[in-house]
């Protein structure tokens, strides 16, 4: 499979609990972004990587929240301390330098109780 | 800022029948891209279509044709002989560009329910 795929599908946790969620992108793709969708809602910017740099951040993603890419392959987007407002679908996009395509993932569906 | 529209909350289409997607975009850059992503109930974000602003002919993609009309900042997305497996979630974007590159800004979305 060469899309992008997100781990887990599928989380739930206790208010207060951390969590990490990780993306790998198409392996040829040196852009990665994380989005982050509430119900009804369409999908809102997190973060934005070129190859393991962190360029641009949301001022959505509060201190409780962070983003990696060591190697400028997978990322992971770790969130601390979760509050019941965190409950999103956390989405996670890759995007060859030049390309017009955005290729997302499944995403990681967080319910925080 | 750039923003994106999408005035239909929800929309129905009777199977094998054609329907429109509204979609309106607020923008200074001279040039931008256009997208148009389903969601399933699965999750999943699948591209559908891409206008950019300086093409000359509006896009088409099998049964997804973008009826874009640039003075009125509108990007429509036209399906046409609608199946039922069409249902899903339809959203808008706008590529936006950055001093440090470019990313997404999405529209709210429009759920469409093909009926039988």
């Amino acid at each position: 499979d060469t899309g992008v795929s997100q781990d887990p599908r599928h989380k739930i946790t206790k208010r207060g609990q951390n969590v990490t969620f990780r993306c790998d992108p198409i392996s040829e793709h040196n852009r990665l972004y994380w989005y982050r969708q509430t119900l009804g809602q369409g999908p809102e910017f997190l973060t934005y990587f070129q190859n393991e740099a962190q360029l641009e951040k949301s001022r959505l993603l509060s201190d409780r929240f962070s983003a990696e890419r060591p190697k400028g392959s997978f990322s992971t987007l770790e969130i601390q301390r979760t509050e019941q407002g965190d409950s999103a679908m956390y989405l996670c996009a890759s995007l060859a330098g030049g390309a017009r395509g955005y290729t997302f993932g499944s995403g990681t569906r967080l319910t925080v109780v | 800022a750039q923003k994106i529209t999408q005035t239909q909350p929800g929309m129905f289409v009777q199977e094998k029948e054609a329907v429109t997607l509204d979609c309106t975009y607020d923008t200074s850059d001279p040039s931008y891209g256009l997208f148009w992503y389903k969601q399933p109930s699965s999750g999943e974000m699948i591209f559908l279509i891409y206008q950019g602003s300086y093409d000359q002919q509006n896009a088409t993609e099998g049964r997804y044709s973008l009826n874009f009309q640039k003075a009125r900042k509108s990007a429509n997305l036209v399906i046409s002989a609608s199946q039922l497996g069409d249902s899903a979630m339809y959203f808008c974007a706008m590529r936006e560009i950055t001093e440090y590159g470019n990313k997404l800004v999405f529209g709210a979305g429009t759920i469409l329910r093909v009926k039988s």
